[in-house]
């Protein structure tokens, strides 16, 4: 258990709809990383926060957006979905933003979404 | 741009053998990490091992062992005395700065399957 906690596990939407994808960091650790995993793009980062706010930005469509609270736990929120937004989403945390060089990301077990 | 190559799609193994698990890697950075996190069927991504560019030893975490050679830009898992629970995709990452914060990239992965 890597102490990164998901809500929820798995999620069945329809195209156009939105859904708000949870993710609670290890405790102690400031930084939220956000992933997408899909078949053919393989693992790529979204967004970052860090302490509440957003730190770096990756592939993410202007459609997701993301935010973190004070009590440092994220949502990424999917608008206006299409089929190929199914995909595993990952979140994972860190201590610092930018920490040393071997600083690890821990992953939670992720959200599986299915947009029909 | 950093890039971490698998070129292994699929790797079988007999239990209780050991296994490598080919990554290289592509950047002009000096100081760099390198990471292996491991995929089981059910999703999450559990780190494994990390190794670091300064490092002068080889990692090792138990059964796992990171074979560093840094002039052919490569970082093999290897994994000894196999299990069936190790039956997974394997995840060879780098850490790509970005403005005062970081993100991993991350290869196409590699499916291990152990035979009894």
């Amino acid at each position: 258990d890597s102490g990164v906690t998901q809500t929820p596990k798995h999620l069945i939407t329809a195209t156009g709809q939105r859904v708000t994808l949870r993710c609670s960091p290890r405790s102690g650790d400031l930084s939220v990383y956000w992933y997408q995993q899909s078949l053919d793009q393989g693992l790529q980062f979204l967004i970052q926060y860090y302490n509440g706010e957003e730190r770096a930005k990756g592939n993410i469509l202007e459609r997701f957006s993301a935010q973190q609270f004070p009590d440092l736990h994220s949502e990424l929120n999917l608008s206006s979905l299409e089929l190929g937004d199914s995909a595993l989403y990952f979140c994972a945390s860190s201590p610092r933003r930018g920490g040393p060089v071997g600083e690890t990301q821990y992953f939670g077990p992720g959200t599986r979404l299915l947009v029909l | 741009a950093q890039k971490i190559t698998q070129t292994q799609p699929g790797m079988f193994v007999q239990e209780k053998e050991a296994v490598t698990l080919d990554c290289t890697y592509d950047t002009s950075d000096q100081s760099y990490g390198l990471f292996w996190y491991k995929q089981p069927s059910s999703g999450e991504m559990i780190f494994l091992i990390y190794q670091g560019s300064y490092d002068e030893q080889n990692a090792t975490e138990g059964r796992y062992s990171l074979n560093f050679q840094k002039a052919r830009k490569s970082a093999n898992l290897v994994i000894s005395a196999s299990q069936l629970g190790d039956s997974a995709m394997y995840f060879c990452a780098m850490r790509e700065e970005m403005d005062s914060s970081y993100k991993l990239i991350f290869g196409s992965g590699t499916r291990l399957l152990v035979r009894p």
